[in-house]
């Protein structure tokens, strides 16, 4: 079973600081990997988009890749409280259509 | 519009009623999706369209059928539901249905109650 797991939080911060987002995937043909967020009652939308190793940064969002690992993480810096909400993680395998979703890391921060 | 709207927002509906959603998107995409997303559950995979074909019927109950009359416009045609069928249903699209790295754009949902 091809697999996207994450920490269900919710994870805390106060404002201003870094929020860390992790997700593991089972699936080693894995080739895309998304971070979508979903605010509360409202439906996901793409933040982020990975596809090799290393880090890439947009703005206050950084993502990281880790294929050796299968692992992905999410880096929010100077978290504001408007970042508050659930962020999923996403893969994709080349060739597939099917586009696996994690559960979703619940995000709180604080003013 | 632009994006992917689907109607409607809300819907509550009996066991034995029959009831569709409706979801159009004016992106131009090529793939349209229906997922699922119950309550701390990861979005569930219902059904893939791509050029109006249905390639992915990922074991859903009969009493959910698909429909998709032209590449913009989707339906989802729902019939003696169960309570257990109360969830979110999200829409989606995308430009093509294979290529890596392909986004998914959500439209606003529809929370379905069933009574």
């Amino acid at each position: 079973q091809k697999e996207v797991e994450q920490n269900s939080g919710p994870l805390s911060v106060p404002e201003g600081a870094i929020a860390s987002l992790n997700c593991t995937y089972s699936d080693r043909g894995s080739q895309s990997f998304f971070w979508y967020r979903q605010y509360s009652g409202k439906s996901p939308e793409l933040i982020m988009s990975i596809y090799s190793n290393g880090d890439k940064e947009d703005g206050r969002f950084t993502a990281q890749l880790n294929k050796a690992s299968q692992y992905v993480s999410l880096l929010i810096r100077d978290s504001q409280p408007s970042d508050s909400a659930t962020y999923l993680c996403a893969v994709k395998s080349t060739g597939g259509f099917k586009t696996i979703f994690g559960a979703g890391t619940r995000l709180f921060v604080k003013a | 519009e632009t994006g992917v709207t689907q109607t409607p927002r809300h819907l509550v509906m009996g066991m034995t009623n029959k009831k569709s959603l409706k979801c159009e998107q004016h992106l131009g995409h090529n793939a349209m999706y229906w997922y699922k997303q119950s309550a701390k559950k990861p979005l569930e995979l219902m059904f893939v369209y791509s050029l109006e074909e249905r390639v992915e019927n990922n074991s859903v109950p009969s009493r959910f059928s698909p429909e998709c009359p032209n590449s913009s416009h989707l339906f989802l045609h729902l019939h003696t539901l169960q309570p257990e069928d109360s969830a979110l249903y999200l829409c989606a699209s995308s430009q093509d249905l294979t290529a890596s790295g392909e986004k998914l754009f959500f439209g606003s949902g529809t929370q379905l109650s069933v009574l």
